[in-house]
Parts: C-alpha cells; structure tokens; sequence
C-alpha cells in the first residue's frame, strides 16, 4: 500500500508570492490533515479536511488555505509568503480523521518550503 | 483546548542507557495517546499508541509507554538504547470536546542523541 505523498519535497519562493502544495492520502483514507513544523514551535495544527470540507481549523492567519478533492487529495496554499513561513509542510491522512477517536494519522515526508 | 507537554527537549544517552521520556498532556476526558518518531531526514513514524485497556503499551523497536490516567501522563520508556534511536519523539494526543471535531495536538518534541 503507497504511504501518503506529498509533493513538491522542497521549494525555494520569494516573500510575496503564493504557493500550493499537493498531498496524495493512502487509498481509502478520507481525512487530510495538514501541519507547519518549524524548530521553535514544533508541529502546528493547520487544518482538516474530510470529504472535501473541511472540518477543524487552527490558528493560522486567512493566508493558509486549503481543499480536498473527491478522490481525497488535498492542496493546502499559502498567499502573500512571508519569512517567518518557512518551514516544514506535513500532510497526514488517515481513515475518519480526529473527529473519531481509535484512528491512527500517517504523515508523509513533508513539503520543505524556504521563503527568501 | 487540549495541550501537551514534553519536559525534556534534548536528551544525551550513552549506547545501552536506559531512557525515558516525559509527556503530560491537559484534558480530563477520553483521550488517544501517541509517540511518533522523526528519525533525520524521514518522516513521522508512530512508535505506539494507546487507544483503551491495558496502561502498559508496547511498540516497535522495543519502546513502550505507559499510559497513567491519574498524572494525565504517557511517558516513553526504552530499557537500552542504541545509536540508530538518535531521532526526534513527539508526544501526540487527540480527544473528542462534547463531540465536536478535534485534532493531534503535538507536545514540541525530544530530540534524543545516543552516543557511542
């Protein structure tokens, strides 16, 4: 069974450009979640997506964006790049997302983006 | 909200040493309890997990942890570690607010090196 994929692995953008990135979850999971890792503040909540709407939300500004598409897929999009987003983009996916409890996350390699 | 905390943030062994790792996480009702590994370069691996029944859980590569509900504790246990441990840990924790969607809430991690 394929591990969830995300891609691009690494990206290099300019401060002010937009960006996506992609996640591809293990077929049959329907829960995409997406996290920043950065070496301060360890791994932080984006956000979920369950069926293509999204379900829980943390505290990022309006900047991050995501969907999830009918085949599970996600994209999460960060707008108007800024140093400080540098960091290490996770994608987890798992069966029925955190909403249900007993269900385990798997993450992928992550999307390292550097903003100069 | 949910949080989770990880007292110790890096943590020098000798090969052979006994290690364990605290986690506390705050919330007082049903929870999922996790250890996830970042080895470098590798994406998030789950150690072990505790979903219900017996307290005392084991993993891969020989770690286990030990879920104690009254010090709302889950600490990462090893009786002898090896060079190839050396890796991030992350205490994780997901639980259900009156229902509603919740998420993985990540402690900041471990960073463990194991010396020859």
């Amino acid at each position: 069974k394929a591990g969830v994929t995300q891609t691009p692995r690494y990206l290099i953008k300019t401060r002010g450009q937009q960006v996506t990135l992609s996640c591809s979850p293990i077929s049959g999971h329907r829960s995409v979640s997406w996290y920043q890792q950065t070496p301060g503040q360890g791994l932080q909540f984006l956000f979920e997506y369950f069926s293509e709407t999204q379900r829980n939300k943390g505290n990022f500004p309006g900047r991050f964006s995501g969907r999830q598409f009918s085949n599970s897929r996600s994209e999460m999009n960060v707008s108007t790049l800024e140093l400080g987003d540098s960091a290490l983009y996770l994608c987890a996916s798992s069966l029925t997302g955190a909403a249900s409890l007993n269900t385990e996350a798997f993450f992928g390699q992550g999307t390292r983006l550097t903003v100069v | 909200a949910q949080s989770v905390s990880q007292h110790n943030h890096h943590v020098i062994l000798s090969e052979a040493a006994s290690l364990e790792l605290g986690c506390n996480y705050s919330y007082g009702g049903t929870v999922n309890l996790f250890w996830y590994v970042q080895y470098p370069g590798q994406h998030l691996q789950l150690l072990l997990k505790y979903f219900s029944g017996d307290p005392l859980v084991k993993g891969i590569k020989g770690f286990e942890a030990e879920f104690i509900k009254s010090k709302f504790s889950f600490n990462l246990r090893k009786p002898s570690v090896q060079w190839s441990d050396t890796a991030e840990y992350f205490c994780a924790v997901n639980a259900l607010h009156g229902g509603t969607a919740s998420k993985l809430t990540f402690g900041t991690g471990t960073r463990l090196q194991v010396t020859l």
